[in-house]
C-alpha cells in the first residue's frame, strides 16, 4: 500500500523560481489536501479539493496554484518562489466519511534562498 | 472561525508514566471533529485519536485516551504507560464532522520521555 506519495523529498529553489510539488493517492480518497508546516509550528492549510475537477483556498494560498484533474493527482505549483516559502509542505486525503482520519505524505521540505 | 490552543510547549515524562496533553478549542460550529496526531523526528504525521462532538463517550485508542470536555472546549490526549517511542511533536487538530478534513492545528506539544 502506498498511500499518499510526494516528490520531491528535498528541494532548494532560488527567489524567482517555479517549480510543482507532486502528490499521488491510491487510495481512491475524493478528498485532498496541501498544507504547510512552517519551523516550530502546527500545519496550516493551503488548498484543497472535494474531487476531480474542484480546487477551493484554505487558509494561506497566497503564492501557490493547484489543479486536480483525476482523483489520483493534486499537483501544487509555486510559481515564483519566494523565502516565505521555505517550509515542509504535506499532501493528505481522506475519504467521503464523517470524521474519518487524513492519511499524510511523508513531506517534501523546500528552502528558497 | 475556529482556533486551536496547546500551551505546553514542552513536556518531559519518565518512562511509564501517564501523560495528559492539553488542547482547547474555539468554534462557533455546533458539530465539529477533533483529532490529535503525532509527528516524531522523521517528520511523518500519524493519526492517534477521533472524537466527534456529539459523541456521548470519550474515544480510546490502545494506550491513547481522548478526555473531551465541551462545556470547556476541551480536548486532551491522555497516554497510559508512556514509552520511549511516544517521544514526539504531538498535534491537536479541529475539522467538521463530515465532509472534507480542512483541518486547524495547533502549535504542537514536544513530548519527551526519559528513560
Amino acid at each position: 500500500n502506498a498511500g499518499v506519495t510526494q516528490t520531491p523529498k528535498f528541494r532548494i529553489l532560488k527567489i524567482g523560481q517555479s517549480m510543482t510539488l507532486q502528490c499521488a493517492q491510491d487510495m481512491n480518497h475524493n478528498y485532498m489536501y496541501w498544507y504547510r508546516q512552517d519551523p516550530g509550528m502546527g500545519l496550516k492549510l493551503i488548498y484543497y479539493s472535494v474531487g476531480a475537477g474542484i480546487t477551493d483556498k484554505g487558509e494561506v494560498p497566497n503564492g501557490y496554484n493547484v489543479s486536480r484533474s483525476t482523483t489520483e493527482d493534486f499537483p501544487l505549483r509555486l510559481e515564483l518562489a519566494a523565502p516565505s516559502q521555505t517550509s515542509v509542505y504535506f499532501c493528505a486525503s481522506s475519504p467521503n466519511l464523517g470524521g474519518a482520519e487524513a492519511f499524510f505524505g511523508q513531506g517534501t521540505r523546500l528552502t528558497v534562498v | 472561525a475556529q482556533k486551536i490552543t496547546q500551551t505546553q510547549p514542552g513536556m518531559f515524562v519518565q518512562e511509564k508514566e501517564a501523560v495528559t496533553l492539553d488542547c482547547t478549542y474555539d468554534t462557533s460550529d455546533q458539530s465539529y471533529g477533533l483529532f490529535w496526531y503525532k509527528q516524531p523526528s522523521s517528520g511523518e504525521m500519524i493519526f492517534l485519536i477521533y472524537q466527534g462532538s456529539y459523541d456521548e463517550q470519550n474515544a480510546t485508542e490502545g494506550r491513547y485516551s481522548l478526555n473531551f470536555q465541551k462545556a470547556r472546549k476541551s480536548a486532551n490526549l491522555v497516554i497510559s504507560a508512556s514509552q520511549l517511542g511516544d517521544s514526539a511533536m504531538y498535534f491537536c487538530a479541529m475539522g467538521p464532522n463530515q465532509g472534507a478534513q480542512k483541518l486547524v492545528f495547533g502549535q504542537g506539544t514536544r513530548l519527551t520521555i526519559n528513560p
